[in-house]
């Protein structure tokens, strides 16, 4: 069965950095490549980020362009999302979601991390 | 990018149907033909309900169908359930990144 779990979530300052991670399991890891999709409250999901299946290649939202590293660990399964300079609308549930294939959507989702950022 | 408008919310009572649109603009809806549908419980992951603007994985329910007409896609549900008492978000591949829709509320009454 396929599983996303992330974790890392918490309450931060603004200004301040978190790292989230998703552990996967459940399918080839290194197959896929993974997103980072937001969503704050009352509002709709924005995409974040993506990585390709090698982590060579990366792509962020302008919103969070030059604060925001994506990467992988495939060894470990794992997906990490480095946060900086966090800003209080950067407060949301962050999910991890795996795109299937070569396609353009998202297959399979985590529960999401919820960050908040205040002070 | 700006989100993809969604109603907030729509309503019918058991066995009617209901249609969810999504409208975006030509450089997103309207130039791909990539537009997702998500269903979320509350406290659940999003679920993938349909691909491709109109394609059910497998599993889904043939109650749910999907379209699209220019830069509009919409979601159908047709023979509404309790279950289908969710939240509804649609997406589409917009040359590099994902957009999303702002999200509806489906209620069941």
């Amino acid at each position: 069965e396929v599983q996303l779990v992330e974790s890392g979530g918490g309450l931060i300052q603004p200004g301040g950095s978190l790292t989230l991670s998703c552990a996967a399991s459940g399918f080839t890891f290194s197959s896929y490549w993974m997103h980072w999709v937001r969503h704050a409250p009352g509002k709709g999901l924005v995409w974040v980020s993506r990585i390709n299946r090698d982590g060579s290649t990366t792509t962020y939202a302008d919103s969070v362009k030059g604060r925001f590293t994506i990467s992988r660990d495939n060894a470990k399964n794992t997906l990490y999302l480095q946060m900086h300079s966090l800003r209080a609308e950067d407060t949301a549930m962050y999910y991890c979601a795996r795109r299937w294939g070569i396609s353009y959507f998202f297959d399979y989702w985590g529960l999401g991390t919820l960050v908040t950022v205040s002070s | 990018q700006s989100a993809l408008t969604q109603p907030a919310s729509v309503s019918g009572s058991p066995g009617q149907s209901v249609t969810i649109s999504c409208t975006g603009t030509s450089s997103d809806v309207g130039n791909y033909n990539y537009v997702s549908w998500y269903q979320q419980h509350p406290g659940k992951a999003p679920k993938l309900i349909i691909y491709d603007v109109s394609n059910r994985p497998s599993g889904v329910s043939n109650r749910f169908s999907g379209s699209k007409s220019g830069n509009t896609a919409s979601l159908t549900i047709s023979g509404l359930q309790a279950e289908d008492e969710a939240d509804y978000f649609c997406s589409s591949y917009a040359s590099d990144s994902y957009v999303f829709g702002t999200g509806t509320t489906v209620a069941v009454l």
